[in-house]
């Protein structure tokens, strides 16, 4: 079992549609999330943390955490052809040390017009 | 506001060369870190240090692998006798000492191993 899992997609939602990103760990004592987006051949942009059970909202943006689940996601609302890019989930574990991240394989996006 | 900066942003050298990397942290960042991907994959940890102790080292980063951050401030990462294998992105991160800071990335190195 992959410590971080995300459907690498191509997933394909039109122009203005909610665009839903999914993300399950392993390891149950983690205790920080983030969303990072990577448009081709830059680095990751970092774009939503989230620490605790339930959602956060930050503009079309809304992450949603639930630790008994183990299940982490992104929603996108009102998408645009410039959110087109691959989006990675990210944990911080608790068995892990120095806040290193571990990262999903990442979901491509891609907005339709 | 000065992101994380790194240089060179691409690196083509023959196998066999050794190759440096630099990274410049966001200013008041203590922590910075060092990743790898490769396509299709998100970034793999290699290496990180708070200020200028380097803490902890992944199993990727085999012997040719060293990284410094002498004064706690800017990083290098130095490949020796370079292989195919080690073609990849290799980004750099800074973050707060702080168990719930996010990390920033800088814009990466990109090594091609011909």
């Amino acid at each position: 079992q992959k410590e971080v899992e995300q459907n690498s997609g191509p997933l394909s939602v039109p122009e203005g549609a909610i665009a839903s990103l999914n993300c399950t760990y392993s390891d149950r004592g983690s205790q920080s999330f983030f969303w990072y987006r990577q448009y081709s051949g830059k680095s990751p942009e970092l774009i939503m943390s989230i620490y605790s059970n339930g959602d956060k909202e930050d503009g079309r943006f809304t992450a949603q955490l639930n630790k008994a689940s183990q299940y982490v996601s992104l929603l996108i609302r009102d998408s645009q052809p410039s959110d087109s890019a691959t989006y990675l989930c990210a944990v911080i574990q608790l068995t892990g040390g120095g806040n290193k991240l571990t990262f999903g394989t990442g979901t491509q996006l891609k907005v339709e017009l | 506001d000065t992101g994380v900066s790194q240089d060179p942003r691409h690196k083509i050298t023959k196998r066999g060369q050794n190759v440096t990397f630099r990274c410049d942290p966001i200013s008041e960042h203590n922590r910075l870190y060092w990743y790898r991907q490769t396509l299709g994959q998100g970034p793999e940890f290699l290496t990180y240090f708070q200020n200028e102790a380097q803490l902890e080292k992944s199993r990727l980063l085999s012997d040719r692998f060293s990284a410094e951050r002498p004064k706690g401030s800017f990083s290098t990462l130095e490949i020796q006798r370079t292989e195919q294998g080690d073609s990849a992105m290799y980004l750099c991160a800074s973050s707060l000492f702080d168990e719930n800071q996010p990390q920033h990335f800088g814009d990466g190195t990109r090594l091609s191993i011909l």
